[in-house]
């Protein structure tokens, strides 16, 4: 089985400053990863994922997330924040192969500060 | 654009009543799911759907059933609704062989 650990459940940042969300996950198998957002009263989107290829990958808005085997993390990073960055992130983990369900972490509440 | 959409935004529903809420999905996707949402615990699995009259248990399946009748719609029921099933619950689709889950934007249930 697989499992997410997102160690901070909120994280306040000055607007236009730089933010790091952490996920790490447990599997013994070879998994895919992701990054949702959920924005204010709306549902999860996805904001980037990692299938194989490069260990980097971007957003169109500017978030990027880097697939680190050795340290079983998918933390996620944005250079300079904006206020609409405010939302809810989720990371969440899916084994390779057939139609396994997604495991999610348990969020990390971004909020910027004015 | 995928649009998954849920009957309700909002539900209030007393202690001991039957409860349907409805998913609908106009993409043409084989799987669909359904979660809840509760602070400090993400999302939890209650049960998701392979194809029509398929169903499966997810993590928290207890109190909750799920119907599946035609491809485009997944409703979850709540035989005996119970305080402890005050929620935000979301429902999902997904292409079997793709891995982006489409969410919908979530009904928030108030059981008193």
């Amino acid at each position: 089985a697989q499992s997410v650990t997102q160690l901070d459940s909120q994280v306040p940042v000055f607007e236009e400053a730089p933010v790091e969300l952490r996920c790490n996950y447990s599997s013994s198998v070879s998994v895919y990863l992701f990054w949702y957002v959920q924005y204010p009263n709306q549902g999860l989107q996805l904001l980037l994922k990692y299938l194989s290829g490069s260990t980097l990958v971007e957003s169109i808005n500017g978030f990027e997330a880097e697939f680190n085997k050795s340290q079983t993390s998918f933390h996620l990073r944005k250079p300079s924040v904006h206020i609409s960055d405010t939302a809810e992130y989720f990371c969440a983990v899916k084994r390779k192969g057939g139609n396994e369900k997604l495991t999610f972490g348990t969020g990390t509440r971004l909020t910027i500060i004015p | 654009d995928v649009k998954v959409t849920q009957s309700s935004r909002y539900l209030v529903k007393r202690t001991g009543e039957k409860v349907f809420l409805e998913c609908v999905q106009d993409m043409d996707h084989e799987n669909m799911f359904w979660y809840r949402q509760d602070p400090g615990l993400g999302l939890r699995l209650i049960y998701f759907s392979y194809d029509v009259k398929m169903k499966e248990k997810g993590d928290i399946p207890e109190g909750y059933s799920v119907s599946r009748e035609k491809k485009e719609r997944f409703s979850l029921i709540l035989e005996s609704a119970s305080t402890n099933q005050t929620s935000m619950y979301l429902c999902a689709s997904r292409v079997t062989s793709l891995y982006e889950q489409y969410f919908g934007p979530g009904t928030r249930l108030t059981v008193t």
